[in-house]
């Protein structure tokens, strides 16, 4: 099974800073197969980025991934206000597990 | 829009069965994977189980595998899990998703709460 290790594990900022969360697996994760989510409170997980890079249809350009094999990255541009959330990673190149999360707050 | 509903959550005693359901409207029901994902409270994601299309491959979690069992039936645009042996650590917001790799529509989620 790939472990999935996120950090940090909360980030205080305040809107309009750029944020770099960070997802590594304990393996290589086959194809760049690596998916991130928001969730907000009391709601479902939302699709950000899936293939590692590519943004799921009406997520903001200020949205951004990257990485390969055991190092991926989630960034976002400039925080607005709806983007404090805690936000989950996920593999899927072999079977599917998911990251521990990393919570942004408002600072 | 795609909607995904789940229902059939409930409290159950340890050991315990229970069988969840999830409808899809919205989309071409037949044409995707679909997955279960749960959550317990206060902690993260966990995959549960994934099926695809026409449910000739499934899968799953370790911590699951051998008690539940996923299943659909696309004429009724419906996705199951029948959750068998239940223990505390089951308890959790059961999600329905869309896809069988990564998941781009979530249900809003249906409690399972095992308790004696």
């Amino acid at each position: 099974e790939i472990v999935l290790t996120q950090s940090p594990g909360t980030l205080s900022l305040s809107p309009g800073e750029r944020v770099t969360l960070s997802c590594r697996a304990s393996q290589s994760v086959s194809s760049d197969s690596v998916a991130w989510y928001q969730q907000k409170p009391g709601q479902a997980p939302r699709v950000l980025i899936y293939g590692a890079s590519s943004r799921a249809t009406g997520i903001p350009h200020r949205f951004s991934g990257r990485g390969s094999g055991t190092d991926f990255t989630l960034s976002i541009s400039r925080l607005e206000p709806e983007d404090f959330a805690v936000y989950y990673c996920q593999q899927y190149g072999s079977s599917r597990s998911f990251g521990q999360g990393t919570k942004v707050e408002i600072k | 829009e795609v909607q995904l509903v789940e229902s059939g959550g409930s409290v159950v005693r340890p050991g315990g069965s229970l069988r969840l359901s999830c409808t899809g409207s919205g989309f071409t029901f037949d044409d995707f994977g679909m997955s279960w994902v749960r959550q317990a409270p206060g902690k993260g994601l966990e995959w549960v189980s994934s099926i695809n299309w026409n449910g000739g491959i499934t899968s799953y979690g370790d911590s699951v595998k051998g008690r539940f069992t996923i299943s659909r039936d696309n004429a009724k645009k419906s996705l199951f899990l029948q959750m068998n042996r239940l223990g505390a650590e089951d308890t959790a917001l059961y999600f329905c998703a869309r896809g069988e790799l990564y998941f781009d529509y979530w249900g809003q989620g249906i409690p399972v709460t095992v308790s004696s």
